[in-house]
């Protein structure tokens, strides 16, 4: 069954370093998208991502994130300079669309701790 | 701002037992409702629902929505040990991207051999 691939799985990193997390979403899917979820809270839309754009950011997504798809394949979240309360679990999710059944596909995730 | 309240936030029961899930929202232009189930990290997809009274099914678990009275209830039957995991409920508003999901805290299911 195809699924959204993510890595690294767990980073950690000094508070002002940059990072990037990296996600594979499923092959013919259209939609991107960047969550995250820190420790004991809610899930949290971050970004949207769609025709090589961003379609809709959250309040969360500052200066400090951008995201791209620099290839056919890849969907990057970049956070540029590193805070402790950057320190969540980050899914990165894939739709097929409007055409498709309305689900979203989320992968394993990426545990970012910031020290 | 569209809101997701999720209740109970845990629940302890044993196998063989059928549990209520419940989910009410607050959307400004309501599209649908999802549930996920959260084993360890990644969210699973369970259902969408999007017109009131009608019942999705698939094997021992079903959902139906109320769209008068904004809710949605998850309802599991004969439970087993691996029903075990937190479930989400999400919605989207038709005024925002496709895949922005609004989500509710969870709720925590434990389920006892």
């Amino acid at each position: 069954e195809p699924e959204v691939t993510q890595t690294p799985s767990h980073q950690v990193t000094q508070m002002g370093q940059e990072v990037i997390l990296r996600c594979v979403p499923i092959s013919n899917h259209l939609y991107f998208y960047w969550y995250r979820q820190i420790l004991g809270q809610k899930v949290e839309f971050l970004v949207s991502f769609y025709n090589n754009e961003i379609s809709e950011k959250s309040e969360i997504f500052d200066d400090q994130f951008s995201v791209e798809r620099p290839d056919g394949s890849n969907f990057t979240l970049k956070i540029r300079s590193t805070k402790l309360e950057d320190s969540a679990m980050y899914f990165c999710a894939s739709s097929a669309g409007l055409g498709g059944t309305g689900e979203l596909f989320f992968g394993e995730g990426s545990r970012l701790t910031v020290l | 701002e569209d809101k997701v309240v999720q209740s109970p936030l845990s629940l302890v029961v044993h196998e063989g037992d059928t549990v209520t899930l419940n989910c009410s929202y607050e959307v400004t232009n309501f599209r649908s409702l999802l549930w996920y189930k959260q084993e360890k990290k990644a969210p699973t997809f369970l259902f969408m629902l999007t017109s009131s009274g009608i019942e999705k099914k698939s094997g021992r678990l079903s959902s139906i929505l109320d769209k008068k009275e904004l809710f949605s209830i998850l309802n599991i039957t004969a439970t087993q040990t691996g029903d075990s995991a937190v479930y989400l409920c999400a919605v989207r508003d038709v005024g925002t991207s496709y895949g922005k999901l609004t989500f509710g805290q969870g709720t925590i299911l434990t389920v006892h051999p």
